[in-house]
């Protein structure tokens, strides 16, 4: 049974602070990694990815992942109340399409302004 | 708009009574999945296509469920012979050939309630 874990929060940050959410996975044999937020009564959207070890920046964000630590993570630099959101983690295994995206309960981030 | 769209967006129906959603993914993609979302939860994945091929379905939750992709274009789930632990969104995505598995557009999703 593939798990990802994320603490639910929710997770307080003050306005222009980093944001820090953590993410775990138990398949080793984990492929590529995803960050999905998702507001109140919408449906999920792809904020980045990564599949190779080490950081990868893309504006205010950066993932960073550590396969043998089997761990992710998403940083929001210059934290915006519009980033108050339900970000999800997800995995994808070996199998491509067919495993599917295994996803975490997703922590609940809230910017203070 | 030309994102994915599905329908109904809400669906109110009495147990054992038979419910269709359906997904129209993003033209272009090739690729269309079907996710469950309950409160509190993360998307749990159900079903893949790739075109009009479904290539994975043992993840749908038993044999009450079914989904189809004829012509490799949109798509349809059904439950049948609903129950209320089948109340849920239901979410429909899809995405490019050429992209990774996991970088999926979401539609707004089908809200299900069994009464």
């Amino acid at each position: 049974q593939k798990e990802v874990e994320q603490n639910s929060g929710p997770l307080s940050v003050p306005e222009g602070a980093i944001a820090s959410l953590n993410c775990t996975y138990s398949d080793r044999g984990s492929q590529s990694f995803f960050w999905y937020r998702q507001y109140s009564g919408k449906s999920p959207e792809l904020i980045m990815f990564i599949y190779s070890n080490g950081d990868k920046e893309d504006g205010r964000f950066t993932a960073q992942l550590n396969k043998a630590s089997q761990y992710v993570s998403l940083l929001i630099r210059d934290s915006q109340p519009s980033d108050s959101a339900t970000y999800l983690c997800a995995v994808m295994g070996s199998g491509g399409g067919a495993d599917g995206l295994t996803f975490g309960k997703g922590t609940h981030l809230i910017i203070q302004p | 708009d030309t994102g994915v769209s599905q329908n109904p967006r809400h669906k109110i129906t009495k147990r054992g009574q038979n419910v269709t959603f359906r997904c129209d993914p993003i033209s272009e993609h090739n690729r269309l999945y079907w996710y469950r979302q309950t409160l509190g939860q993360g998307p749990e994945f159900l079903t893949y296509f790739q075109n009009e091929a479904q290539l994975e379905k043992s993840r749908l939750l038993s044999d009450r469920f079914s989904a189809e992709r004829p012509k490799g274009s949109f798509s349809t789930l059904e439950i049948q012979r609903t129950e209320q632990g089948d109340s849920a969104m239901y979410l429909c995505a899809s995405s490019l050939g050429v992209r990774l598995h996991g970088e999926l557009f979401f539609g707004e999703g089908s809200r299900l309630t069994v009464l």
